[in-house]
């Protein structure tokens, strides 16, 4: 599976958007870019994934450049209770088995 | 609506004493993943089954047991805990990843173990 790279922490007025960035240059054609997020020490919780187009739900926004070399994942009105870790995983599907960098810890403040 | 659930929430164990974790899901998922954090690191995966009665071993195996007789459940043992697997414990489940689809991998609140 592919490595990412990502930021160690961001910070992001509440309200405002917050646009939480990833490289993963080494993604090969089947494998599907995928966020979680961990708020405090409790389960990480599934965001949004996709393997070209972009893709949004209720909770996010993931926009994948053409190349598919880096994506961003886009909180359009950031709360305080988007303070977490924000991970970003590339992998196949193959078992699905995550693989966890560190992520980056994102801070909303007033 | 459980979905994964994980027993128990805290223990406090001496070194050298055995413990099992209890993973259990309501989805009728075929994947199910034990991973522990340390402070200030991301997850790391410990065992994975991909069905009942499978087992495989994944980044950091060492010292710890599983099985999956059930297909709802998923049982995490320590034979003889040591201080190093002080740590919190997340167990996980999913459905096959389909490659037109991807697929989503569900967390517990996990699993609090002190070893002292």
């Amino acid at each position: 599976d592919a490595k990412t790279t990502q930021p160690t922490s961001m910070d992001c007025a509440e309200g405002r958007a917050a646009n939480l960035p990833c490289n993963h240059s080494t993604i090969s054609g089947n494998e599907y870019v995928y966020w979680y997020r961990q708020i405090h020490s409790q389960g990480p919780q599934y965001i949004i994934h996709g393997l070209k187009n972009n893709e949004t739900n209720e909770m996010a926004s993931l926009i994948i450049t053409e190349d598919r070399k880096s994506s961003t994942l886009i909180l359009p009105h950031a709360t305080l209770r988007d303070t977490a870790v924000y991970y970003c995983i590339v992998y196949t599907g193959t078992a699905s088995k995550l693989t966890f960098g560190t992520g980056t810890r994102l801070q909303v403040t007033l | 609506n459980a979905g994964v659930t994980q027993t128990p929430k805290f223990r406090v164990l001496k070194t050298g004493q055995s413990m099992t974790l209890l993973c259990a899901q309501d989805m009728n998922h075929e994947y199910m993943y034990w991973y522990r954090q340390d402070p200030g690191m991301g997850l790391r995966l410990i065992h994975y089954s991909v069905g009942e009665g499978t087992t495989a071993k994944g980044e950091v195996p060492d010292g710890y047991n599983v099985s999956r007789l059930k297909k709802q459940n998923f049982l995490l043992g320590l034979e003889s805990a040591a201080p190093s697997q002080t740590s919190v414990y997340f167990c996980a489940s999913g459905p096959p990843g389909r490659r037109s689809t991807g697929n989503t991998i569900y967390f517990g609140e996990g699993s609090w173990l002190t070893v002292v």
